[in-house]
């Protein structure tokens, strides 16, 4: 069975730093391409960063870009989010997703329980 | 702002069939499939209906999506007290280079 677990959130303060970590089991991790997704409470859905499934190609919202960065660990199963600067509006639930499908259908078949991230003072 | 935009509420009784629309533009819905999340209240999203249309393994049937030019509708038939969750419609951004979401539509099952 797919399962993803976010782990490492929690309270900042604005300007402060924080890393999730999203432990991925149940499936070939290094064959597939990986997300993270925010959700502002009551509120939608948030791209937030991508990575190529051999971690060689990143891509960012521009809400993020210079400030966070993506990364993977095949051997380990694992995806991250380095997340610098932060600031109140980054305060979100996190979710690592799964980016499934092929001949130009793609789509985030699996999501983590999510990681609450609190951005303040 | 969303890039995609959904109605943010809709509503309908036991049994009852609704429709969640969902609106974009050439650079997004215009050129790629959508897909449609589930999100129960307290939980985290769940694929609903991938590649426009198409339904994984344990969706029920009462579920379909469609699209036609830049826009795309989730419909629910047979309505049931357990489909009341947030819908989030979303698609790839050629433009944005991105993936985008639409704000979510908020069911209630009166």
């Amino acid at each position: 069975e797919v399962e993803l677990v976010e782990s490492g959130g929690g309270l900042v303060q604005p300007g402060g730093s924080l890393r999730l970590s999203c432990a991925a089991s149940g499936f070939t991790f290094s064959r597939f391409w990986m997300n993270w997704v925010r959700q502002t409470p009551g509120k939608g859905l948030v791209w937030v960063a991508r990575i190529h499934s051999d971690g060689s190609t990143t891509s960012y919202a521009d809400a993020v870009k210079g400030r966070f960065s993506i990364s993977r660990d095949n051997a380990e199963d694992t995806l991250a989010l380095q997340m610098n600067r932060l600031r109140a509006d980054d305060t979100a639930v996190y979710y690592c997703a799964r980016e499934g499908g092929g001949y130009g259908a793609y789509y985030f078949d699996s999501w983590g329980q999510g990681a609450l991230v609190t951005v303040s003072s | 702002q969303s890039v995609l935009t959904q109605p943010p509420s809709a509503s309908g009784t036991p049994g009852q069939r609704v429709t969640i629309s969902c609106s974009g533009g050439s650079s997004n819905i215009g050129g790629n499939t959508v897909n449609w999340y589930q999100q129960l209240p307290g939980a985290a999203p769940k694929l609903l209906i991938y590649n426009n249309n198409q339904r994984p393994s344990g969706v029920p049937d009462r579920f379909s999506g469609s699209k036609s030019g830049t826009s795309a509708s989730l419909a629910i038939s047979g309505l049931q007290s357990e489909d009341e969750a947030d819908y989030h419609c979303a698609t790839w951004d050629d433009s944005l280079n991105a993936w985008v979401f639409g704000g979510g539509t908020k069911l209630t099952v009166l």
